[in-house]
């Protein structure tokens, strides 16, 4: 059993298209979070949301939108598609205990902007 | 604010050596310290953590870390490396102080074990 899984796992698009990229963990979490690695490997937070509220929102274009319908649930919708956001898309989740419980990741959505 | 460095971008080490991977951390407050590992195509998984207590944390497959408040440091050992230990490994770090939920991670050390 999956414990967060996301889907697509690869995603090809034109620029200027718009993609959403989903989320769902099973594992019971309050708090779930998107990160983008890129070529690099670097790793960044992008969002995160306890309770279905946003907890976290760093400096990314608002061409990105999170939404969460539901504690399980985390979908990243992305406008406009530009080549710079061709990465690697991680959804994650914690426990309820914050600060202190590690955080579980999904496989990653390659994202690539043509 | 809270920073990680990873000062090594890769470390190979011969099979059935023990290996080091460096991390150390900046924050205002006390840290949460933790260790991920990505395989090539793969989400992290996680390794092992520091919350308190016991300076020396052991954690999956046989990997560990020790705390080192004066040094800033939370170093990943392991006695005896594997070929299955290449991988990239990440350190991270979250304050404990209120109102921090962002978990800070080093850029990553690419481990190279060499049969």
């Amino acid at each position: 059993d999956t414990a967060v899984s996301q889907t697509p796992k690869y995603l090809v698009t034109q620029m200027g298209n718009d993609k959403s990229i989903k989320c769902e963990q099973n594992l019971g979490h309050d708090t779930m979070y998107w990160y983008k690695q890129d070529s690099k490997k670097f790793l960044k937070i992008m969002f995160s949301y306890n309770n279905k509220e946003l907890i976290i929102n760093e400096t990314v274009p608002n061409r990105f939108s999170p939404k969460s319908p539901d504690k399980a649930h985390l979908n990243l919708h992305i406008n406009s598609l530009e080549l710079g956001d061709s990465a690697v898309y991680f959804c994650a989740s914690s426990g309820t205990s914050g600060r202190a419980n590690e955080q579980f990741f999904g496989p990653g959505t390659r994202l690539t902007v043509l | 604010a809270q920073s990680v460095a990873q000062p090594e971008d890769q470390v190979n080490v011969a099979e059935g050596n023990p290996l080091t991977v460096k991390c150390t951390y900046s924050v205002s407050g006390n840290p949460y310290l933790f260790w991920y590992v990505q395989y090539p195509n793969r989400g992290l998984q996680f390794l092992l953590k520091y919350i308190t207590g016991d300076n020396l944390v052991k954690g999956s497959y046989g990997f560990e870390a020790e705390f080192n408040k004066s040094q800033t440091s939370f170093h990943l050992k392991k006695p005896s490396a594997l070929v299955s230990d290449s991988a990239l490994y990440f350190c991270a770090v979250r304050d404990t102080g209120a109102g921090s939920y962002q978990l800070t991670f080093g850029k990553g050390t690419k481990l190279s074990v060499i049969p």
